[in-house]
C-alpha cells in the first residue's frame, strides 16, 4: 500500500469549510483514497472514498488530482463536533483492508 | 444493519495477568476480521487479520494471540501481559468479497497495564 503525508494539525472557524490535504505521491493506478475520522476514544468512522473522480456523500467532498498525488478532504461548513483525528489511507487491491493508519490530521474546530 | 460489538471499554490489569477481548459482528456473513492497536497519539496499528474461521495472519511480532472460533466472532488474547501492551485496541471488519469497501470499526477497548 502506498503512503501517505498529512499535516500533523489545522486549525478551522466553525462554520466555514476545513480542507485537509494529503499527499499520496507513490499511489498505484488501481489504489483507493480513503478518508477516515476518530474522535477521542472512539473507533474510527469511515467519511469517504475514491479511486480518481472526485466524490461527493452528505459528511463530505473529496478532491483527487489528476495524477492522484494528492487529494483534499472537503468538510463544507465544519462544526465543533468535526474536532478530531482525520486519517488519510491508500488502499491496495489485494489482502481486505490492511491499511495502515499513520498519525493524521488533528483537526481544531474552533467557536 | 450491521454493528460491531466489542468489549470491555475499558480494562485495568496488573503485570502478567491474562487477557482476553472479545469482537463480535452482527448483520452479516464471512467478514474479514481485523485488530490494530493504537498507543497514545499515535496511528493505528494493524495486529491481527482473519479470512476466514481458524486463519489468523499475525502483522507484527508481540505477546499476544488472536483466535476466531466462530465467523463473526475474533478474540484477542494474552498469557502473560507486559507494560507495553497497554493502549487502545480496536476491533474491524470488511465484507470479505470486494476490495472496494470501506472498514467498520468498533468503539474500542482502553487497556492499561499496571
Amino acid at each position: 500500500d502506498a503512503k501517505t503525508t498529512q499535516p500533523p494539525s489545522m486549525d478551522c472557524a466553525e462554520g466555514r469549510a476545513a480542507n485537509l490535504p494529503c499527499n499520496h505521491s507513490t499511489i498505484s493506478g488501481n489504489e483507493y483514497v480513503y478518508w477516515y475520522r476518530q474522535i477521542h476514544s472512539q473507533g474510527p468512522q469511515y467519511i469517504i472514498h475514491g479511486l480518481k473522480n472526485n466524490e461527493t456523500n452528505e459528511m463530505a467532498s473529496l478532491i483527487i488530482t489528476e495524477d492522484r498525488k494528492s487529494s483534499t478532504l472537503i468538510l463544507p461548513h465544519a462544526t465543533l463536533r468535526d474536532t478530531a483525528v482525520y486519517y488519510c489511507i491508500v488502499r491496495g487491491p489485494t489482502g481486505g483492508f490492511k491499511t495502515i493508519f499513520g498519525a493524521g490530521t488533528r483537526l481544531f474546530v474552533k467557536a | 444493519s450491521q454493528t460491531i460489538h466489542q468489549w470491555p471499554a475499558t480494562l485495568v490489569q496488573p503485570v502478567g495477568s491474562p487477557l482476553s477481548l472479545e469482537c463480535t459482528v452482527e448483520g452479516t456473513s464471512n467478514p474479514n476480521l481485523y485488530w490494530y492497536r493504537q498507543a497514545a497519539g499515535r496511528g493505528l496499528q494493524l495486529l491481527f487479520y482473519s479470512v476466514g474461521i481458524g486463519q489468523i495472519s499475525s502483522e507484527v511480532p508481540q505477546n499476544l494471540s488472536a483466535s476466531r472460533p466462530q465467523d463473526r466472532q475474533f478474540i484477542l488474547s494474552s498469557k502473560k501481559l507486559l507494560l507495553s501492551d497497554s493502549g487502545f485496541y480496536l476491533c474491524a471488519w470488511t465484507l470479505r468479497a470486494s476490495q472496494n469497501t470501506e472498514a467498520f470499526f468498533g468503539q474500542g477497548t482502553r487497556l492499561t497495564v499496571v
